[in-house]
């Protein structure tokens, strides 16, 4: 089974608009950290957001928030505000115990003007 | 603070021969991961080092991979020989250890080298 659930291929929004990305996870490890990279076109892997199982709030950096529902196991990428430079491909990955980060198959965002 | 170095960025080479990568973590950051992203997808862990012991290298096909962190540091990945399939981003990624939950989870990833093996 899927551990990390990333359900669309490709999102498409337009400037100054909001967009949600999805992310399902599976695990039955109680303590385990979700995250949110970005990877432009350059290739390079750029971590956005953490979210520890733990956290009771949602976390939020600048313009992402992650939407953390722990029992519905979603934790969906909320960008506020799209700018052009936010096109790109968004993984939602997982980390459970003390293991390497498990990753899902991404999003590619597409910001228009 | 400098990020993840990694050389080179980009290889191309023919079937066969041996290929290297080369990786710096970030300063102070005692893990240090191996992952490939094959296209279309997300990165998967090659192997894992903690210091220099290689914790967690179940997934690194070792009839014809290797990979090396000596001193603790820096890292060599390493393909001889290499085939088709081989073709695909590698990515390098350090981490704090020692910390549990929050940032010190966050791992940092390099550029990554992009192999074609023709």
């Amino acid at each position: 089974a899927q551990k990390i659930t990333q359900t669309q291929p490709g999102m498409f929004v337009q400037e100054k608009e909001a967009v949600t990305l999805d992310c399902t996870y599976d695990t039955s490890d109680p303590s385990y950290g979700l995250f949110w990279y970005k990877q432009p076109s350059s290739g390079e892997m750029i971590f956005l957001i953490y979210q520890g199982s733990y956290d009771q709030q949602n976390a939020t950096e600048g313009r992402y928030s992650l939407n953390f529902q722990k029992a519905r196991k979603s934790a969906n990428l909320v960008i506020s505000a799209s700018q052009l430079g936010d096109s790109a491909m968004y993984f939602c990955a997982m980390r459970e115990g003390g293991t390497a980060l498990i990753f899902g198959k991404g999003t590619t965002l597409s910001v228009s003007s | 603070e400098a990020g993840v170095v990694q050389s080179p960025r980009y290889k191309i080479i023919e079937k066969k021969q041996p290929v290297a990568f080369w990786c710096n973590p970030i300063s102070g950051h005692n893990t240090l991961y191996w992952y490939r992203q094959n296209l279309g997808q997300g990165p998967e862990l090659l192997i894992r080092y903690e210091n220099e012991e290689a914790v967690d290298d179940s997934q690194l096909p070792k009839d014809r991979f290797s990979a090396e962190r000596l001193k603790g540091v820096d890292s060599t990945l390493k393909i001889q020989p290499a085939e088709l399939g081989d073709s695909a981003v590698y990515l390098c990624a350090s981490r704090l250890s020692g910390g549990t939950g929050g940032f010190a989870d966050t791992q940092y990833f390099g550029p990554g080298t992009r192999l074609t093996v023709l």
